[in-house]
């Protein structure tokens, strides 16, 4: 079956840590996406990429980094620089926006920083 | 500043009724509306998407309706059952158009 995969499900680490998530999809899709989602509130854009090899900040990137070297996977760094990095970090792909189509969405990793 | 907001937080209803969620956008250029629902634990699952071309679109069971006017979108459940019991979130094109900007969501909560 076609899909994003997120690993691990459940993440910790010590303050000070970088981390880096996974994610990786098989849907043949050129975009992908990382938001963060904190208790009782929405998904807040991190970063995203339209293609290979180049990536967009959205609203919140501070104290984050990603990478896409291969049209399948997207990770996400967390530095020891985001100062809140406690979150559920959900990563999504899609055919590029342009074209209006929806984003589909792996499981999600849990992190936890203390 | 762009935003997605939504009128109530949480919705209650009983098993039968038709549930309506409702979500206020800011951005009068967005031309692409997403609904989304998101189970404990889960990514948010793809329900339905409407263009702003369009006023009224409809699934199985659900119904997006898009009034540019007042920039208010609503989506409707019919014969709302316990297994739609979850978080609903909406989603508009940021004003690139290149990425989705998303409300804080409504829990839904269906009684049986």
């Amino acid at each position: 079956d076609g899909g994003i995969t997120q690993s691990p499900k459940y993440l910790f680490r010590k303050e000070g840590q970088n981390v880096t998530l996974s994610c990786e999809q098989n849907l043949n899709h050129d975009a992908m996406y990382w938001y963060r989602q904190d208790p009782g509130q929405g998904l807040r854009l991190i970063y995203y990429s339209q293609i290979v090899n180049d990536f967009q900040k959205g609203d919140i990137a501070e104290g984050y980094s990603v990478s896409r070297e291969k049209k399948e996977s997207f990770p996400l760094t967390v530095t020891s620089a985001q100062k809140n990095p406690t979150a559920f970090y959900l990563c999504a792909s899609s055919i590029p926006m342009g074209i209006n189509s929806p984003l589909h969405f792996g499981n999600g990793t849990r992190l936890t920083v203390t | 500043g762009e935003s997605v907001g939504l009128h109530l937080p949480t919705l209650s209803v009983q098993e039968g009724d038709n549930s309506i969620i409702n979500c206020a956008y800011s951005n009068s250029a967005s031309d692409y509306f997403i609904w989304y629902k998101q189970e404990s634990g889960k990514g948010p699952q793809f329900i339905i998407d409407i263009r702003s071309n369009m006023d009224k679109r409809q699934g199985q069971r659900v119904t997006v309706l898009l009034n540019k006017t007042v920039k208010h979108l609503s989506l409707q459940i019919a014969a709302t059952q316990p297994g739609d019991s979850a978080v609903y979130f909406c989603a508009e094109t940021n004003q690139a158009g290149t990425a989705l900007i998303f409300g804080k969501g409504t829990t839904l909560s269906v009684s049986s």
